[in-house]
């Protein structure tokens, strides 16, 4: 199978731009979160999503969203973007079917904020 | 504070050496993953652990879970260059909704 696979890897953006990140998940996994890294922060969630709703979500302001396709693609949008938003961005899918089953990650998007 | 703690925050080991990583919870811990990252690449999944008391082994690292499934430790017998990296432990936490935390990692440094 192929694995997850997440578009754009690179991205240089301003401030007040906005962004789409976009994470394909395991053929026949339902279930991808998104999560943001940062030397400071380390890894946080940001949100999950499973059959098109979002189901969980971290603590992080309403210009962080996301959204989910009927196949199960999965997009994340940050709208005026600010400085401190330069991440790695990764995703990570998983059958979706109990919260402890394992979630396979990314390469990550590394977005950064000029 | 986190509420997974992962020590040490970094290691510098001759290869061959073995080590461990330990990762502890405030909180009674449903599911303990562990991660392995190369810097600004995605996490590869080492192995979960669920159950106290619970231990696995893939090659040279072993993982154990204690009994009041709090803690778990990481070790990695004869160290090679190839298990350089950052060790990342996670875990589900039940709130209000099934939150998912990472530790803040651990940096492995594995010197030929």
């Amino acid at each position: 199978k192929a694995g997850v696979t997440q578009t754009p890897r690179y991205l240089i953006k301003t401030r007040g731009q906005q962004v789409t990140l976009s994470c394909s998940p395991i053929s026949g996994h339902r279930s991808v979160s998104w999560y943001q890294q940062t030397p400071g922060q380390g890894l946080q969630f940001l949100f999950e999503y499973f059959s098109e709703t979002q189901r969980n979500k971290g603590n992080f302001p309403g210009r962080f969203s996301g959204r989910q396709f009927s196949n199960s693609r999965s997009e994340m949008n940050v709208s005026t973007l600010e400085l401190g938003d330069s991440a790695l961005y990764l995703c990570a899918s998983s059958p979706g079917t109990t919260s402890e089953e394992t979630q396979y990650f990314g390469p990550g998007t590394r977005l950064l904020v000029l | 504070s986190q509420e997974l703690e992962q020590s040490p925050q970094s290691l510098i080991v001759q290869e061959g050496k073995n080590l461990t990583i330990n990762c502890t919870s405030s909180k009674t811990l449903y599911g303990l993953y562990w991660y392995k990252q190369k810097y600004g690449e995605g996490l590869i999944f080492l192995m979960m652990l669920q159950k106290g008391g619970e231990e696995k082994s893939h090659e040279k690292i072993t993982a154990k879970l204690d009994e009041k499934k709090q803690q778990s430790s990481l070790h990695i017998t004869a160290s090679q260059p190839s298990h350089a990296g950052i060790y990342l432990c996670g875990a589900v936490m039940k709130t209000s909704y099934d939150k998912v935390i990472f530790g803040p990692g651990t940096s492995l440094s594995v010197i030929p």
